[in-house]
């Protein structure tokens, strides 16, 4: 069965400083994977989705196979990038549902 | 980007009553997906809906869950007989192609009291 792990529930980080969460699946096919942010009171919004390689609000992610990750990274963090954020496997052999991390939440300090 | 509003928005029930949670208004899909996020929790997928039939679901979505698209266009999700574990957001998904991802529903919280 496919799983994603997120192995920090919490991230602070000082503005301007770089953060990176991390995100490591297991999935017996090829991987689709995405990272969704919810920002306070909103709804799940896609922020990143593997195959398009985009960079979305300073925000990139690659895909290691050999490493099973796919790491969420941006070089400058701002505070209105604090928020909780998801990464989540599609299973294309399961009518394409998501499977999601625990989530790690973000906070950038001033 | 397709909307996909959820009404109601916040929802408190007495324990044991049904709940009718709605996913308005959506047209030309064909699916539709129903998850759930208990408080502090990760967001858990209870059911898929293709064609009007439930394609796949959960071991969360048991017999007292059920799927409806009653006009052709709203999705509601029921609950026959809540139970205070039952508290959490719904959210409601439509595919946006593939390896698009999702556009999620505003959702809607459920309070089992």
């Amino acid at each position: 069965a496919q799983r994603v792990t997120q192995p920090e529930k919490l991230l602070s980080v000082f503005k301007g400083a770089p953060v990176e969460l991390k995100c490591n699946y297991s999935y017996s096919g090829s991987p689709e994977l995405f990272w969704y942010v919810q920002y306070s009171r909103q709804r799940l919004q896609l922020l990143l989705r593997h195959i398009s390689r985009e960079s979305i609000k300073g925000f990139t992610a690659d895909l290691n196979k050999g490493e099973t990750s796919f790491h969420l990274k941006k070089p400058f963090a701002q505070e209105e990038d604090s928020a909780m954020y998801y990464c989540a496997l599609s299973d294309q052999a399961a009518g394409n549902k998501l499977t999601f991390g625990g989530g790690t939440r973000v906070l950038v300090k001033p | 980007e397709p909307e996909v509003t959820q009404t109601p928005s916040h929802q408190v029930t007495q324990m044991g009553q049904e709940v009718i949670l709605r996913c308005v208004p959506i047209s030309n899909h064909l699916y539709f997906y129903w998850y759930r996020q208990i408080l502090g929790q990760k967001v858990e997928f209870l059911v898929s809906f293709y064609n009007n039939e439930i394609s796949e679901k959960s071991e969360i979505f048991d017999d007292q869950f059920s799927v409806e698209r009653p006009d052709g266009s709203n999705f509601t999700l029921k609950i026959r007989s809540t139970k205070l574990e039952d508290s959490a957001m719904y959210f409601c998904a439509i595919p946006k192609g593939w390896g698009r991802g999702y556009t999620f529903g505003s959702g809607t919280r459920l309070t089992v009291v």
